[in-house]
């Protein structure tokens, strides 16, 4: 069966200081990858998605940027975190091509920046 | 663009009671599938129950069901014999047909279930 990881669970970071979120795949290959970013009492906001090493797409504008160094590892990071970066991030998987359209999520890191 | 409208921000049901949860969307297009996924306070997202844009039928996993009106666009979903751990935000969401489509979410209904 599929699980998808993310770490850390929970950060706090310092406005300024750099950024890297994890997310991997098990159990799949060639997954579609998302991060999704859910502000305190918001839904979810599609950040960057994947179908592909070295193909990454991003839906908003912003100091963030994403990686995919590895088929089943997809990374979130910043140079530079702002106050608004603050948030839950989500990353999710799909499987890739044509037939299935679930999208199925990691358990989330809770990021604060002050 | 497509947008999902949640226009329940909270909602209360007394368990083993029947609760609907209201969704709209709008799209121009004619091949998208339809989701609603569950929060729970653990925060993960839980793929609740799916629907084809293509399929009259409307979806049915176990007390979960939804109400799928296409001309309407609207797709709600009914939680029948309500129980305690159905408490949790409930997200609407759209995507595309083909690969690439993503998923677009609405704002979310809390749902309270009261014992």
């Amino acid at each position: 069966s599929q699980t998808i990881h993310q770490w850390p669970a929970t950060l706090v970071q310092p406005v300024g200081s750099p950024l890297s979120l994890e997310c991997t795949v098990e159990g799949t290959s060639n997954p579609n990858l998302y991060w999704y970013r859910q502000a305190a009492g918001r839904g979810l906001q599609l950040l960057f998605y994947s179908i592909g090493i070295d193909q990454i797409s991003s839906e908003v504008p912003q100091n963030l940027s994403a990686s995919r160094p590895q088929d089943r590892q997809f990374i979130l990071s910043s140079k530079k975190l702002l106050l608004s970066d603050s948030g839950f991030y989500l990353c999710a998987w799909s499987v890739g091509g044509t037939g299935n359209y679930e999208q199925y999520f990691g358990p989330g890191t809770r990021l604060t920046v002050t | 663009a497509q947008t999902v409208t949640q226009s329940q921000p909270e909602m209360s049901v007394q368990e083993a009671e029947t609760v609907t949860l209201s969704c709209t969307y709008d799209t121009s297009e004619s091949d998208y599938y339809l989701f609603w996924y569950k929060q729970p306070p653990s925060r993960q997202m839980i793929l609740v129950i799916r629907q084809e844009a293509y399929k009259q039928q409307n979806a049915t996993e176990n007390r979960f069901s939804v109400n799928f009106q296409k001309a309407a666009k609207s797709f709600s979903l009914k939680i029948s014999d309500s129980q305690l751990g159905d408490a949790a935000m409930y997200f609407c969401a759209y995507r595309s047909g083909g690969s690439q489509g993503n998923l677009i979410f609405g704002k979310g209904t809390k749902l309270s279930v009261k014992p």
